[in-house]
């Protein structure tokens, strides 16, 4: 099974701030690459696919990068409704996720 | 209105079982992918199994195979969880997802939750 190694595991930024998130899978995935997020009480929401495509919707300051094995997923100006967990998932093979990264508001 | 609605969650004992039920509408249920994807409190997301649209293909987390089986009714809009021998490690809230091809699971319900407990 392809495991999925998210990072950090939490982190408390400011309003404003560039928030940069990494994944890394135990083997080559190429792009199939998701990022959810999910907010306290709620179901998760699709961000982003394919590791680089904005879901319908999403606001522009989310995005996300790589290939392979090493993905980055990034809110490029921090703003109070991004509160939430954030969780990768791969679907080269079984659909897991990684661990999720909480993020906080500074 | 596009949604998927789960239902029949609940107090069960360990040993016991459960069936789960998702009702999706608003779109073409048969023409997709399912899956349970379940999240313990205050844990990640955990991926449970998945069936494709015609029931061709199911796949199950080691964590649950052999005691979940999952299955749909195109003709009722449903997706299904039978859930036995459940232990208490189960407990979670359990959410059924759409997964759109080459896009991941872009719908969710809202979750029914699972309590297994003497």
């Amino acid at each position: 099974d392809i495991q999925m190694t998210q990072s950090p595991s939490s982190l408390s930024a400011s309003v404003g701030d560039r928030v940069t998130i990494t994944c890394q899978a135990s083997q080559d995935i190429s792009n199939y690459l998701n990022w959810y997020q999910q907010k306290p009480g709620k179901a998760p929401k699709l961000l982003i696919y394919d590791a680089s495509n904005l879901e319908t919707g999403v606001p522009s300051r989310f995005s996300g990068s790589g290939s392979g094995t090493d993905f980055t997923f990034t809110i490029s100006s921090l703003q109070p409704e991004d509160i939430a967990t954030y969780y990768c998932q791969q679907y080269d093979n079984l659909p897991f996720f990684g661990g999720g990264t909480k993020v906080e508001i500074k | 209105e596009v949604q998927l609605v789960e239902s029949g969650g609940g107090l069960v004992k360990p040993g016991g079982s459960l069936r789960l039920s998702c009702a999706a509408s608003g779109f073409t249920f048969s023409s997709y992918s399912m899956n349970w994807v379940r999240q313990a409190p205050g844990k990640g997301l955990e991926w449970v199994s998945s069936i494709s649209s015609s029931s061709s293909y199911i796949y199950y987390a080691d964590s649950v195979k052999g005691r979940f089986t999952i299955s749909r009714d195109n003709a009722k809009n449903s997706l299904y969880l039978q859930m036995n021998s459940l232990r208490a490690e189960d407990t979670a809230v359990y959410y059924c997802a759409r997964d759109m091809p080459l896009r991941g699971f872009d719908l969710w319900g809202r979750g029914t939750l699972v309590t297994v407990s003497s």
